[in-house]
């Protein structure tokens, strides 16, 4: 099947600094990335989607300043958390989407999840 | 709005038991109905789908129906294993808003031998 991969799968980093986090499918095109935050017992939060060549689309509420996407390629996304603080501490996820083998499928595959902890 | 709500977790049952895991929703237009699976340390995986109303997904021993009349699509397995221990999320899925899903809020299943 379709693997999407993430790196790193965790990182501590001190407040006010930037940290990077790639997203890769690794056997297959991605012509869709998306970005979630999932916290602690909670939902999985759609922060953006971004296509590749062109600007992402934040949701309602996520700062594009604060976290910024580039989707370079069709294989790869990545999302870097900028000045980061504690409260951007969470759990990041990335899912990617290859085109549809039929109208109306979804072949959307996500990433392991990297945890952020910022101190 | 778009939502869904899933059945408070943890979850925990006797191997074999019967595993019902509600999900309600709350969508304008018409969603296909998606449930995804979260091993420990791993990435979320499609374990059934359903595209219209009264369609039932299946896989692995699991099936939900999709009902319109009752905005549902509860998870159910008839005898479930220590290996589905897990966290499980609803989700809605639109094709025509580019491919968003929209997740429940995730509910864990914890099976003991």
């Amino acid at each position: 099947g379709a693997v999407v991969s993430q790196h790193p799968s965790w990182v501590i980093c001190k407040s006010g600094t930037s940290v990077k986090i790639e997203c890769r499918s690794l056997d297959f095109q991605a012509t869709t990335m998306f970005w979630y935050r999932q916290f602690p017992k909670q939902s999985l939060m759609l922060m953006a989607t971004s296509n590749e060549g062109s600007k992402a689309t934040y949701e309602q509420g996520v700062e594009k300043d604060k976290f910024l996407i580039n989707h370079a390629s069709l294989t790869l996304s990545t999302l870097t958390v900028t000045s980061a603080h504690p409260e951007d501490s969470s759990f990041y996820i990335c899912s990617a989407r290859r085109r549809p083998l039929k109208t109306g499928g979804n072949e959307q595959f996500f990433g392991p999840g990297t945890r952020l902890t910022v101190l | 709005g778009n939502s869904v709500t899933q059945m408070e977790g943890p979850v925990t049952l006797s191997e074999e038991a019967f595993l019902t895991i509600n999900c309600t929703y709350t969508a304008t237009g018409y969603p296909s109905l998606f449930w995804y699976v979260q091993y420990p340390g791993e990435g979320l995986q499609l374990l059934l789908k359903a595209t219209k109303a009264d369609d039932k997904g299946s896989n692995k021993g699991f099936e939900a129906t999709y009902r319109k009349e009752t905005t549902s699509f509860h998870l159910e397995k008839g005898s479930v294993q220590v290996s589905d221990s897990a966290v499980y999320f609803c989700a809605l899925y639109f094709y025509n808003q580019g491919g968003k899903l929209i997740f429940g809020q995730g509910t864990e299943l914890s099976v003991k031998p």
